[in-house]
């Protein structure tokens, strides 16, 4: 099945930049998401991007697809403390969706 | 927000037992997935369906059953529940111009 991977934990200050970084195998996807989950609550579909797009920006929000190495990213301007969560990048293969393990962002005030 | 919600939210079982938990959704999609969420997995999916009575098994489907007799429902069974099972279980239903999957609460069930 799909493989879909991310790295754990991100720490950064407020007022910096994020980057969260994700990588698939499957290269049929259609849309590949960013969700955000806050404790305690489900997942938030924060942005999105069609597979046949390389940029996406969205207020803070800037996404890159890179459909030759399969890589995908999430780059958070100027983060605040109310952006600490735990990041999931997911794509579409048919019915099912795959998701990474997620990212736990940290901002540092 | 779309309409969907989990019942219970939180259960505490004894190995062996039966648990069902529920799904409602009030925007009429025809798809309806359940997953669990496990510390360094991420989510897997367990079961989904693609319609009334049509059913799919995922990634980690042993031991879980499901039934959808009615669109809004989507009910996920434990025939016999162990601890192994300990878990986060989210519902999410599909649609939205890209396709993507809006998730309830989600329940928290522990299995001593």
């Amino acid at each position: 099945g799909e493989d879909v991977e991310q790295s754990l934990f991100l720490s950064v200050r407020e007022g910096d930049s994020s980057v969260i970084n994700c990588t698939y195998t499957d290269s049929s996807s259609t849309y590949l998401y960013w969700y955000k989950q806050e404790p305690g609550a489900g997942l938030q579909l924060l942005t999105y991007i069609f597979s046949n797009m390389d940029m996406k920006q969205d207020q803070r929000l800037t996404v890159l697809l890179n459909k030759k190495d399969k890589h995908l990213s999430l780059r958070i301007a100027d983060t605040q403390t109310g952006d600490s969560a735990i990041y999931f990048c997911a794509d579409i293969t048919g019915n099912q969706f795959y998701f990474g393990t997620g990212t736990s962002l940290t901002v540092i005030p | 927000d779309a309409g969907i919600t989990q019942s219970p939210r939180h259960k505490v079982t004894e190995t062996g037992t039966p648990v069902t938990l529920r799904c409602h959704q009030t925007e009429n999609h025809r798809y309806m997935y359940w997953y669990r969420q496990d510390p360094g997995h991420g989510l897997r999916l367990i079961h989904y369906s693609y319609g009334v009575k049509d059913t799919d098994k995922g990634e980690v489907s042993d031991g879980y059953s499901v039934s959808r007799s009615k669109t809004e429902d989507f009910l996920l069974t434990l025939e016999s529940a162990t601890s192994s099972q300990t878990s986060v279980y989210f519902c999410a239903i599909r649609g939205g111009r890209s396709d993507e999957q809006f998730f309830g609460p989600g329940t928290r069930l522990t299995v001593l």
